[in-house]
Formats: structure tokens, sequence, C-alpha cells
């Protein structure tokens, strides 16, 4: 069965400093995809960045980058340079391929972050 | 675009009545996901549905809980009786032909509260 594990419940970080959110997987499918997923006190949820389980590169959008490892199984967030409009919930959620398991997106228990002025 | 849109954004219901939550995913999409989202037990999957079809409804906590999608414009959740501990947000995401780099596009949720 899939599951995602993000084991940090709350998290604080100065403004204009980096943060790392943590996020390990379990999965047996050969390919899957990686996400995070904000979601601010207003509730909407809003996509920031994917990674594939094939690609050679860590994903980076703007300040996001996922720093990935397959070997482990992780798929941590690192934030850079912190804002304070990055308080939110975050959340990592996993895509199976469609073919060894269904292609439904699971999520994780998400971590709150909030940024300190 | 305008996006996936859920409606209604908020209901308050008493407990034993039917409850109705509509879903009207992004154009083009073909999958389609409800979440119920706690405190307690964070963002749950209840039902997936791919190219109208069911796929997945493992999630679906009992009976009450019922989920259609009669075309691929339109999807509904339905709870009956509805209870207390129904009260949650209810999330609708679709998503976009078969890769596993496509994103879900999250609806803004209905917040339902049944006293």
């Amino acid at each position: 069965a899939q599951k995602i594990t993000q084991t940090q419940p709350g998290m604080f970080v100065q403004e204009k400093e980096a943060v790392t959110l943590d996020c390990t997987y379990d999965t047996s499918d050969p390919s899957y995809g990686l996400f995070w997923y904000k979601q601010p006190s207003s509730g909407e949820m809003i996509f920031l960045i994917y990674q594939g389980s094939y690609d050679q590169q860590n994903a980076t959008e703007g300040r996001y980058s996922l720093n990935f490892q397959k070997a482990r199984k992780s798929a941590n967030l690192v934030i850079s340079a912190s804002q304070l409009g990055d308080s939110a919930m975050y959340f990592c959620a996993m895509r199976g391929d469609g073919i060894t398991s269904y292609d439904k997106v699971i999520f994780g228990p998400g971590t709150s972050l909030s940024v300190i002025p | 675009d305008a996006g996936v849109i859920q409606s209604p954004r908020h209901e308050v219901t008493e407990m034993g009545q039917e409850v109705t939550l509509r879903c009207k995913p992004i154009s083009g999409h073909n999958s389609l996901f409800w979440y119920r989202q706690t405190m307690m037990r964070g963002l749950e999957l209840l039902i997936y549905f791919n190219n109208n079809v069911p796929i997945d409804d493992s999630g679906m906590p009992e009976d009450r809980f019922s989920a259609k999608m009669p075309n691929a414009s339109f999807s509904t959740l339905k709870i009956q009786p509805s209870e207390p501990r129904d009260s949650a947000v209810y999330f609708c995401a679709s998503e976009g032909p078969g890769q596993v780099n496509t994103e879900a596009f999250f609806g803004q949720g209905t917040r339902l509260t049944v006293v």
C-alpha cells in the first residue's frame, strides 16, 4: 500500500531563512509522482512543485526546491528566503503509476509552518 | 478556465438530513477525486473516478456516503442521513489525462457542519 509520512507536525522559521519540510513515502510502483501543496489559512489547496520518480534532477520552482532521494524514499521541500506569506500547512502527496496501483493522489498528514518576523 | 467549482461553499444541516455536495471539474480532465479534511484525520481520499467510472471507493466511510459522476462535467457526493461526525471540509479535485506528472487541481472546498 502507498503511504506518505510527514514527521513534523509544526515548524517555525525566521523570516528570510531557509526551511526544510520532511516527507518520506512508501510505494512499490516502478514510477510515481511526488507533489507538494500549500494550504494557507483561507483553506484553498495550492500546487507548489512536482518531482517525477525518474527525473534525474531535483525539481525547482522559484523559492521552492525538492530534495529528492529515491533510495531513501524521501522528497523534502526546501523553501528559501522564507516570507510571512509562507505561513501555512504544507502537504506532501504521491500519485501512483496507474498500472501497478491506482493513479490516485494520496496525501501526508501535513506540516504547519509558521514564519516569524 | 474557471478551475474546479464546488457548491455550496458552506452547508449547515441538522443531523439526519440528506446533504448533497456538487463538483464541476476542469474541462478536459478525466480524473476526479473527492477528499475529506478534518483536524483528526487530515486529508482522506474518499473516492476516485476515471472517465466517469468509480475506480476506487475504498475510502468511503460507510453506506451513508455515495458518489456519482453522471458525465464528465459533474459529480456529486451525497450523505444520507448526515451525522455530526461528518462535519468536515470536503474537497473535489480534478486531474488531466494519464501522466504521473499531472497535478490535481482543487476546488475551494465545501465546509459542512452537521448539528
